[in-house]
């Protein structure tokens, strides 16, 4: 079955800090990834995806995350974070054998302090 | 503001009691998933309607069932409400055409407290 890791489930960094999050996948075959952002009280929002082509992807916000097949990762990455980064992170995998349902992990926290 | 809308925003109910959450796909959108995100845990899929019909179902028992309507707007129900069902549910649409389908984009989503 379909599964994704996040490493970390609370990080706490200050700003102008370099951000990175760790996501590893298991899935046999070809995936499309996701990046999902939940700011407090507020919905879940597309910061960026891969479903192919460059494995280093570009999103909002100064975000990116590189797709690494063989590792089985995608990680999502910020050089320098701002206090308004504060929020909740879903690694996210899509799964065609469910119509493209998303498979989410876990989340990461993350507190950016002043 | 994703265009995809999902009332109440907040419901109380007691076990046993049966609930129904609505929602409003985005404008375009032919696809609806339903998730539930309980405390602290990501969102964990429960059933995706395509054109109608139920196309994709998670590992949620047959007391969660739901409806698209022509407009592809859709209702999720939840009969025997247990205690473990508090949790937020989530919409997202999203547009299929043969193979292509785009990102899924979220509602507000529906706080539903079972006491």
């Amino acid at each position: 079955a379909q599964s994704v890791s996040q490493h970390n489930h609370h990080v706490i960094l200050s700003e102008a800090a370099s951000l990175e999050l760790g996501c590893n996948y298991s899935y046999g075959g070809t995936v499309n990834l996701f990046w999902y952002v939940q700011y407090p009280g507020q919905h879940l929002q597309l910061l960026l995806k891969y479903f192919s082509g460059d494995p280093l992807v570009k999103g909002i916000k100064g975000f990116e995350a590189e797709f690494i097949k063989s590792k089985f990762s995608f990680n999502l990455r910020k050089p320098s974070v701002q206090w308004s980064d504060t929020a909740e992170y879903f690694c996210a995998v899509d799964d065609p054998n469910s119509g493209y349902a998303l498979n989410f992990g876990k989340g990461t926290s993350l507190l950016v302090t002043p | 503001e994703t265009g995809v809308t999902q009332s109440p925003t907040h419901l109380i109910k007691t076990r046993g009691q049966q609930v129904t959450l609505r929602c409003s796909s985005q404008s375009g959108h032919n696809t609806v998933s339903w998730y539930q995100q309980a405390l602290g845990q990501g969102p964990q899929f429960i059933f995706q309607y395509y054109r109608e019909e139920e196309n994709g179902r998670g590992n949620f028992p047959p007391r969660f069932s739901g409806l698209q309507f022509p407009n592809y707007s859709s209702e999720l129900n939840v009969n025997a409400l247990e205690l473990d069902d508090s949790a937020l549910y989530l919409c997202a649409s999203s547009l299929r055409q043969g193979l292509m389908h785009t990102e899924a984009f979220f509602g507000q989503g529906t706080r539903l407290t079972v006491v």
